[in-house]
């Protein structure tokens, strides 16, 4: 049972233009979301997060929305760059449980032509 | 940068040998995890350690052993190595009082023939 659902697996835009990924969890219990990125042969490399007391949170180019009602959220890139090729991961936890576990997605992964 | 060092990078071991990787950190953090990542399936959590000797499963624990001796040390062991747990291992730590990212490692490559 994937509590974590990325369903694009992946997804190509022109540099400059915006990418929108987009994650999909069924854990009512989770109140933390974040966004990874991960480079060929590096580690996942944290992005942003959101709160589930908020909707949405902004820092510089990235963005993340979340909707509690659909159990959704998005992470939106403006605009994009070459150097955001990667893949990306969705991830979830409950932080009111002992040991703040990550439950991740499958990962999308991003191509911006240039 | 989160002060984690995995060794060995890379490895390839033959079916039904013992393996161990090493997941060091410098900072003193109390939680360390164990991730794999596989195509298809993402980020899994293998084990996890909230402190020396306090160690639990995460969802692909079968084949896994951890301990966690010292703070700075978690290591994780395959017993028999099998072909499906050739994949990459990556550790990671959370920060004390941090809002709840963690932070990995670069990852240990492991190819079991």
């Amino acid at each position: 049972d994937q509590q974590v659902k990325q369903n694009s697996p992946s997804l190509s835009v022109q540099e400059g233009r915006i990418s929108i990924l987009n994650c999909d969890y069924t854990n009512s219990m989770f109140d933390y979301f974040l966004w990874y990125k991960k480079y060929p042969a590096e580690g996942p490399t944290f992005l942003i997060s959101i709160s589930s007391i908020k909707d949405k949170n902004e820092d510089g180019r990235f963005t993340v929305f979340l909707n509690k009602s659909a159990k959704h959220l998005s992470l939106h890139i403006v605009p994009s760059q070459p150097g955001d090729s990667a893949v990306y991961f969705c991830a979830a936890s409950d932080r009111g449980g002992a040991t703040n576990k990550l439950i991740f997605g499958t990962g999308t992964l991003l191509a911006v032509q240039p | 940068d989160a002060g984690i060092t995995q060794s060995p990078r890379h490895k390839v071991t033959e079916t039904g040998t013992p393996v161990t990787l090493r997941c060091h950190q410098t900072e003193n953090h109390r939680y360390m995890y164990w991730y794999r990542q596989d195509p298809g399936h993402g980020l899994r959590l293998i084990h996890y350690s909230y402190g020396v000797k306090d160690t639990d499963k995460g969802e692909v624990s079968d084949g896994y052993s951890v301990s966690r001796s010292k703070t700075e040390d978690f290591l994780l062991t395959l017993e028999s190595a099998t072909s499906s747990q050739t994949s990459v291992y990556f550790c990671a730590i959370r920060w004390t009082g941090g809002s709840g990212e963690l932070f990995f490692g670069e990852g240990s490559r492991l190819t079991v023939l």
